[in-house]
């Protein structure tokens, strides 16, 4: 079973420009996440998708991230602009439908914006 | 609001001891507690969980105990392993939204 795939892996840009994750789930997974990973801190939910539908964007800072799901499968967080403290790694996960918690997650795409 | 919190950024332990990592949480609704295990570069990976109705789980040489009253879990593996230097995240779910919180982490190295 392939996991979950992410690109780019690293990424760097300056301040105030744009720059776009992709994220591919498990396939027939569902439920889709996208993480922020600061250093030194736990993941931070920033959006959840439930096939297409957003379930939980309350800690998105909508001014600047935006993310969709196209088609219920994969999915895309872009970051317009860009400020320094959105340096982190941006981990997607997904999850089949049983609950428990046990998310799959991707490898991350690590941002470091100068 | 920190809702799960690791108070030890960081342990280390001898290969063949136990090695204890804790947990606390402030939300008496969660219904499940997980610990997600994370090399360099990689995503974290599920290790094991415990439902909030239990207060033992079991597998191999991991175990968490889970103290509701004190809003307090723990995770114990025995014997530590080289391989186990990773960092370990505590994360607690409300089963309604399967939604996971996640701790700070707590970076493991045992030493051979």
């Amino acid at each position: 079973e392939a996991g979950v795939a992410q690109s780019p892996r690293y990424k760097i840009i300056e301040k105030r420009q744009s720059v776009a994750f992709w994220c591919n789930p498990i396939s027939g997974h569902a439920t889709l996440y996208w993480y922020q990973q600061i250093l030194g801190q736990g993941p931070k939910l920033l959006i959840q998708f439930q096939n297409n539908g957003v379930v939980d964007d309350s800690q998105l800072p909508k001014d600047r991230f935006s993310a969709e799901r196209l088609k219920g499968v994969d999915s895309t967080l872009k970051i317009q602009p860009a400020k320094l403290e959105d340096s982190a790694v941006y981990l997607c996960a997904s999850s089949p439908d049983r609950g428990g918690g046990e998310l799959f997650f991707g490898e991350g795409s690590r941002l470091t914006v100068l | 609001d920190q809702q799960v919190k690791q108070n030890s950024p960081s342990l280390s332990v001898q290969e063949g001891r136990i090695s204890i990592l804790n947990c606390d949480y402030t939300n008496s609704m969660f219904d499940y507690f997980l610990w997600y295990k994370k090399y360099p570069a990689e995503g974290p990976t599920f290790l094991i969980s415990i439902s909030s109705i239990k207060d033992k789980n079991e597998d191999g040489r991991f175990t968490v105990f889970l103290n509701k009253s004190a809003k307090h879990l723990s995770l114990h593996i025995v014997p530590s392993q080289p391989g186990d230097s990773a960092v370990y995240f505590c994360a607690a779910l409300k089963a309604a939204g399967n939604k996971l919180t996640f701790g700070g982490g707590t970076r493991v190295l045992v030493k051979p």
